[in-house]
């Protein structure tokens, strides 16, 4: 089983609608968790973290977090065709410097 | 705003040939990491540092070695380059204290072809 996983897509919205984009974790003590958004032939940029339950907003993104089903999402509201990329899920596990990277979800927003 | 910066954005090398990859970044971050990314293959993190002349092994590290001499200096070693490390080369780094603790900043990468 991969420690993070993600649906590698592609995910297909229309202009203006939302983009909800999952990621599952097999490890329950994971304390932190990461989103980067990574264009064709670029390196990954971070766009938000979350560390406790429950929602966490920042413009038009929303990092929703729950623990207990070992689960953490991105929506993206007003999708826009600029937000076409891949969405990089990463999730550091307690007492650990490092992240592990889920293979990320592709999303492409039709104009 | 965090700044990683690597020596090279493409990079050929024959079989066989010693290759140094650098890595810098200016935020005083205390970890620092390289990975190499692969179609299908995601993120796969080759070693890590959380302090100078520190350094962990991560998920592949066979082929390579690493330095770091300087808090902010982190220098990939591809001993004998081989076709199979034909691929996109990323550093990364991240504080250990603070608000923006363990987010990693990651430079532009390098692409490297062995040829």
């Amino acid at each position: 089983q991969k420690e993070v996983e993600q649906n590698s897509g592609p995910l297909s919205v229309p202009e203006g609608a939302i983009a909800s984009l999952n990621c599952t974790y097999s490890d329950r003590g994971s304390q932190s968790f990461f989103w980067y958004r990574q264009y064709s032939g670029k390196s990954p940029e971070l766009i938000m973290s979350i560390y406790s339950n429950g929602d966490k907003e920042d413009g038009r993104f929303t990092a929703q977090l729950n623990k207990a089903s070992q689960y953490v999402s991105l929506l993206i509201r007003d999708s826009q065709p600029s937000d076409s990329a891949t969405y990089l899920c990463a999730v550091r596990s307690g007492g650990y410097q490092k992240v592990t990277f889920g293979t990320g979800t592709k999303l492409q927003v039709i104009p | 705003d965090v700044k990683v910066t690597q020596s090279s954005r493409y990079l050929v090398k024959r079989t066989g040939e010693k290759v140094f990859l650098e890595c810098v970044q200016d935020m005083d971050h205390e970890n620092m990491f390289w990975y190499r990314q692969d179609p299908g293959l995601g993120l796969r993190l080759i070693y890590f540092s959380y302090d100078v002349k520190m350094k962990e092994k991560g998920d592949i590290p066979e082929g390579y070695s690493v330095s770091r001499e300087k808090k902010e200096r982190f220098s990939l070693i591809l001993e004998s380059a081989s076709t199979n490390q034909t691929s996109m080369y990323l550093c990364a780094s991240s504080s250990a204290w603070g608000r923006q603790t363990y987010e990693q900043y990651f430079g532009p990468g390098t692409r490297l072809t062995v040829t």
